[in-house]
């Protein structure tokens, strides 16, 4: 079975700093997608960034970026310049190609102090 | 262009009830899938509907059904509900056989039983 694992359940950064949030995986396949969403107070999961597992460059979404290492089976998300809007729970996510199962990990929750 | 959309936003229920909750996918999306959030957990996917037929199941009981009707909008049906059925309940759409197997979520619908 494939399971996602975030080891930091909080994280706090400074405004205007970067921050990296961790996650790994597990899974025998190799076709896959791995997302990072945000979950804000309103409770709305919005998507930051995706990866395909095919694709070795890391995918960059203006202020977020990925560090995809397929072979460690690790996907963390670095959020630059942070700000205040930043302030979320994150989810990390992994979904098998062709596959409607979309598992998430327990999340880490991102505080910006001004 | 309306995303998804959910109803009712929040819920209490008391021990044995049935309770259902609605989904209307975002415009263009023909594939709703629904998702059981515990506090403090990550989403865990409980089924997929696709041309109106359930197409893949979690790990969840029978207690667990749905429907989708010929407008793609969805329900989820919870029978005999248990104290440990309290949670957000997230439905997601996207559009069968889209490359990059996003998942556009709604805000939710809180169920609280007591």
């Amino acid at each position: 079975a494939q399971t996602v694992t975030q080891s930091q359940p909080e994280m706090s950064v400074q405004e205007a700093e970067t921050v990296t949030l961790s996650c790994t995986y597990d899974t025998s396949e190799s076709d896959y997608y791995l997302f990072w969403y945000k979950q804000p107070p309103s409770r709305q999961m919005i998507l930051v960034i995706r990866q395909e597992a095919y694709k070795q460059q890391n995918a960059t979404e203006n202020r977020f970026s990925v560090n995809f290492q397929k072979a460690a089976k690790s996907f963390s998300l670095k959020i630059s310049d942070s700000q205040l809007g930043d302030a979320a729970m994150y989810f990390c996510a992994y979904r098998k190609y062709n596959n409607n199962d979309m598992r998430f990990g327990a999340g880490t929750r991102l505080t910006v102090k001004p | 262009d309306a995303g998804v959309t959910q109803s009712p936003t929040h819920l209490i229920k008391t021990r044995g009830q049935q309770v259902t909750l609605r989904c209307s996918p975002k415009s263009g999306h023909d594939t709703v899938s629904w998702y059981q959030q515990a506090l403090g957990q990550g989403p865990q996917f409980i089924f997929q509907y696709y041309e109106e037929e359930e197409r893949q199941r979690g790990n969840f009981p029978d207690r667990f059904s749905g429907h989708q009707f010929p407008n793609y909008s969805s329900e989820l049906n919870v029978n005999a509900l248990l104290l440990g059925d309290s949670a957000l309940y997230l439905c997601a759409s996207s559009l069968q056989g889209a490359p990059l197997g996003e998942l556009f979520f709604g805000e939710g619908s809180r169920l609280t039983v007591l």
